[in-house]
């Protein structure tokens, strides 16, 4: 049962457009949630993360709002650039302050960003 | 330049042959994790450390071993226990705490 759920795997978007990227999760024990960028045969790279006590923190371009009561959370990237093609994963972590061997990821959406 | 380290970048395993992905880390994190990643699904946890001298199985640890001798050094063992070991594994690193995971540029590894 999946806990961390991005259920667009693909999403287009125009080069100065806004992307949105979504995730639900299920679990409402989970306190810290992460987002991070992966391109093709390389490791992911964090991006920007949110504690559950917040509803929105914000990071140059990017910004990520969270909605506790619906249990889902999204990230925008303002403007869009060709450099932002990759695959994002949305994770939660079920111990914000402890290990994060325990980060759940869900399986992740293709951005892709036309010039 | 601090970082994570994996080699090799690819590497083929025969039929009942173990083979071991190697894990180096100089950002003096305390803790390591190793991730297994298949094709359209998200990262699952192999194994984690948070220590030396000791480690955690994490969802899927069957048929996967490792060791943690030194803080710098987190090597995993894919065995020939590991009936589908075809996949991109990554090994990553975090201070214990609410830090970001760090991750290493992977290991794809082939069945022959």
């Amino acid at each position: 049962d999946q806990q961390v759920k991005q259920n667009s795997p693909s999403l287009s978007v125009q080069e100065g457009r806004i992307s949105i990227l979504n995730c639900d999760y299920t679990n409402s024990m989970f306190d810290y949630f992460l987002w991070y960028k992966k391109y093709p045969a390389e490791g992911p790279t964090f991006l920007i993360s949110i504690s559950s006590i917040k509803d929105k923190n914000e990071d140059g371009r990017f910004t990520v709002f969270l909605n506790k009561s619906a249990k889902h959370l999204s990230l925008h990237i303002v403007p869009s650039q060709p450099g932002d093609s990759a695959v994002y994963f949305c994770a939660a972590s079920l111990n914000y302050g402890g290990s994060q061997g325990n980060l759940i990821f869900g399986k992740g959406t293709k951005l892709s960003v036309k010039p | 330049d601090g970082g994570i380290t994996q080699s090799p970048k690819y590497l083929f395993r025969k039929e009942g042959q173990n083979v071991t992905l190697s894990c180096e880390q100089n950002l003096n994190h305390d803790a390591m994790y190793w991730y297994r990643q298949d094709p359209g699904q998200g990262l699952r946890l192999i194994y984690y450390s948070q220590i030396v001298n000791d480690f955690q199985k994490g969802d899927i640890a069957e048929g996967y071993s490792v060791s943690r001798e030194k803080k710098e050094s987190f090597p995993l063992t894919v065995t020939s226990a590991q009936k589908n070991p075809t996949a991109f594994y990554l090994c990553a690193s975090s201070q214990v705490g609410p830090e970001k995971l760090f991750f290493g540029s992977g290991t794809q590894l082939s069945v022959l």
